[in-house]
């Protein structure tokens, strides 16, 4: 069965380091996405991506970056994570507009 | 910001009632999605009202769309403990694929 399945399921890192989250999809969808959920804020979009080499910036994209060679990964960057970046995030996929699948989750904290 | 305010915030309700929470949207779509989210996990596709749409039914739940209003409800029928969860809408624009959240009704549904 096609999933979606995000690495690790939860991190703890040190502000400055850099840390990058996976997320790899077997559904062959072209449309993928990454959000942060804080309480308070529901899911906010940080990045997404259209295809291979395609990526754009949501409206929380300040600090985090993508990269898109393939279909099946869009890894998730923090150049230099923050305090304000901990939260819970949560990668996705979508053919066009059409419903979006979610993976389980990744919890970060960043002490 | 958030595309999608939701009503009521919190909703509890014994096993067997309905369920009605209501989403309130701003700019025209293309379509309007709704989603669950237990506790710890990811979220989950329930379904897809498109714009040209008034009213769907997907086993126990019905959604209706008002665009003139811009709002939308999730009525959930004959409510069961296992519905308890966090429900989301989001919609979709004519010019992108992405999903745009509100924030959220918790749903408590006591045995």
């Amino acid at each position: 069965d096609a999933e979606i399945t995000q690495s690790p399921r939860h991190k703890i890192t040190e502000t400055g380091r850099q840390v990058t989250l996976a997320c790899h999809q077997t559904w062959n969808h072209n449309n993928m996405f990454w959000y942060r959920q804080d309480l308070g804020h529901g899911l906010r979009l940080i990045h997404y991506s259209y295809g291979v080499q395609d990526t754009n910036k949501g409206e929380v994209s300040d600090g985090y970056s993508v990269s898109r060679s393939n279909t099946e990964d869009l890894p998730l960057t923090l150049e230099s994570a923050a305090s304000s970046q901990t939260s819970v995030y949560f990668c996705a996929s979508s053919d066009r507009r059409n419903e979006q699948f979610f993976g389980p989750g990744t919890r970060l904290t960043v002490l | 910001s958030q595309q999608g305010e939701e009503d009521p915030q919190a909703l509890s309700i014994q096993e067997g009632e309905n369920a009605t929470m209501n989403c309130s949207y701003k700019t025209s779509i293309n379509n309007l999605q709704w989603y669950r989210q237990n506790s710890g996990r990811g979220l989950v596709h329930l379904i897809l009202i498109r714009s040209n749409e008034r009213e769907k039914h997907s086993g126990r739940l019905r959604v209706t769309l008002d665009t003139s209003k811009k709002s939308s409800s999730l009525l959930i029928t004959a409510s069961r403990a296992a519905d308890t969860a966090s429900y989301f809408c989001a919609t979709v624009s004519y010019n992108t694929d992405k999903l745009i959240f509100g924030t959220g009704t918790r749903l408590q549904v006591f045995p």
